[in-house]
């Protein structure tokens, strides 16, 4: 066990609709990056954030957005999904950023029907 | 952006044998580590290596930063061992993973 997680472990969903995919790090790390992972393929950076304020961004769609809560859990938004936004989707956590180890989730598989 | 590239994309050995999975990057990196995908998606902290060398059971990896390769060695191979193996460095508050090595280990 990592000691992050993420909710839900599974989601399906129509075309057009919104879902929120949440993240909670390990204790006491401050740093939250997302991935998203096609099939068969590596994982792509989204976003990160550090103790609530976006640090870095990747290929993040203009349909997706995150956010990071006081409390330092984390929460991806994707909205007007389509038939290629089925992947899984994982999140890591590191204590202050890029000199620290990142551990990774579970993740959620999101399959757009 | 950095480029990461890992080599073989893909790898079947039988049971017992030994391997060396290679990752490449084009710049400098403040940090790199290994993971193991499972066949289930879980991604599996191997090594946080940022350089030298370091070993845990069959596994062990080398990381050179000034030449900016790093390796990963599995002996005694195990078909638990099957999976994709990733790297991934640390640069400008991004953690870049390359496109991984499919290890299928034969019984």
């Amino acid at each position: 066990d990592s000691g992050v997680t993420q909710t839900p472990k599974h989601l399906i969903t129509a075309t057009g609709q919104r879902v929120t995919l949440r993240c909670s790090p390990r204790s006491g790390d401050l740093s939250v990056y997302w991935y998203q992972q096609s099939l068969d393929q590596g994982l792509q950076f989204l976003i990160q954030y550090y103790n609530g304020e976006e640090r870095a961004k990747g290929n993040i769609l203009e349909r997706f957005s995150a956010q990071q809560f006081p409390d330092l859990h984390s929460e991806l938004n994707l909205s007007s999904l389509e038939l290629g936004d089925s992947a899984l989707y994982f999140c890591a956590s590191t204590r202050t950023g890029s000199n620290t180890e990142a551990f990774f989730g579970q993740g959620t598989r999101l399959t757009v029907v | 952006g950095i480029q990461v590239e890992q080599s073989p994309p893909d790898l079947i050995l039988q049971e017992g044998a030994n391997s060396t999975l290679r990752c490449n990057f084009s710049d400098s990196v403040n940090n790199l580590q290994w993971f193991h995908q499972n066949p289930w998606g879980q991604l599996i902290n191997l090594f946080y290596i940022p350089s030298g060398t370091k070993q845990n059971g069959r596994l062990s990896a080398t990381t050179v930063a000034t030449e900016r390769y790093s390796l990963l060695y599995i002996s005694s191979s195990q078909t638990t061992d099957s999976g994709v193996y990733f790297c991934a460095v640390y640069r400008d508050d991004k953690i870049i993973f390359g496109k991984g090595t499919r290890l299928h280990i034969l019984p």
